[in-house]
């Protein structure tokens, strides 16, 4: 089953304009994080929050966590035609089971 | 420092036969994740061993099977092979303890 799931599913957008990603969860969560796939290979980690973690940021990416409405978000700046790919966000619940559990996955067009 | 490798890279079946996929976990990692991956439905968890043990299996059938072995390389094992078990299946490795997954660049399986 899904745990995460990405909204809006497919954005596109052009060269230098910000993308932002939303997930929504079901059950308390140890961590998020994100992700990005690249035409079908193997995903690469992006960033991870902890679950007493607002905000964080890496290079051009913001993530926010709001653990009240079990949601994400990935903000992606001044982004680049490279940044094409899939993203997707997956949560580590709270209870031990150490189990990733992914959401279906948001595609992201950056036009040049 | 190689990375986590899968093979093979392409595998092509027919319906009833059986397939084996092959993973080698980043060295010093412990744990490996199995995921399928088909197109449209995200990602799918589906196997995790840890120390040669599996921890966690997903919501797929007994006909889906696989191993650790003790240098911690790991087997998926897919009998009985239906149209529907076509995906890209992704195999990712953690260290002891971290959060974050490596994954390798996965080996598609096409079931005619």
């Amino acid at each position: 089953s899904q745990q995460g799931e990405e909204d809006p599913q497919a954005l596109s957008i052009q060269e230098g304009e910000n993308a932002t990603m939303n997930c929504s969860y079901k059950t308390s969560i140890n961590n998020l994080q994100w992700y990005r796939q690249n035409s079908g290979r193997g995903l690469v980690h992006l960033i991870l929050i902890r679950s007493n973690e607002r905000e964080k940021h890496s290079g051009r990416l913001r993530v926010t966590l709001d653990t009240s409405k079990k949601s994400s978000s990935l903000l992606i700046t001044a982004s680049r035609a490279a940044d094409t790919a899939s993203y997707f966000c997956a949560t580590v619940s709270q209870g031990g089971s150490e189990k990733l559990v992914f959401g279906k996955g948001m595609k992201l067009t950056v036009n040049p | 420092e190689a990375g986590v490798t899968q093979s093979p890279t392409h595998l092509i079946k027919t319906r009833g036969q059986q397939a084996t996929l092959r993973c080698s976990p980043i060295s010093g990692h412990t744990s490996v994740y199995w995921y399928q991956q088909a197109l449209g439905l995200g990602l799918q968890f589906l196997l995790w061993y840890d120390e040669g043990e599996e921890r966690n299996r997903g919501n797929f059938p007994p006909r889906f099977s696989g191993r650790q072995f003790p240098n911690y390389s790991s087997e998926l094992n897919v009998n009985a092979l239906e149209l529907e078990d076509s995906a890209l299946y992704l195999c990712a490795s953690r260290l002891s303890g971290a959060n974050v997954l490596t994954f390798g660049a996965g080996s598609r399986l096409t079931v005619l």
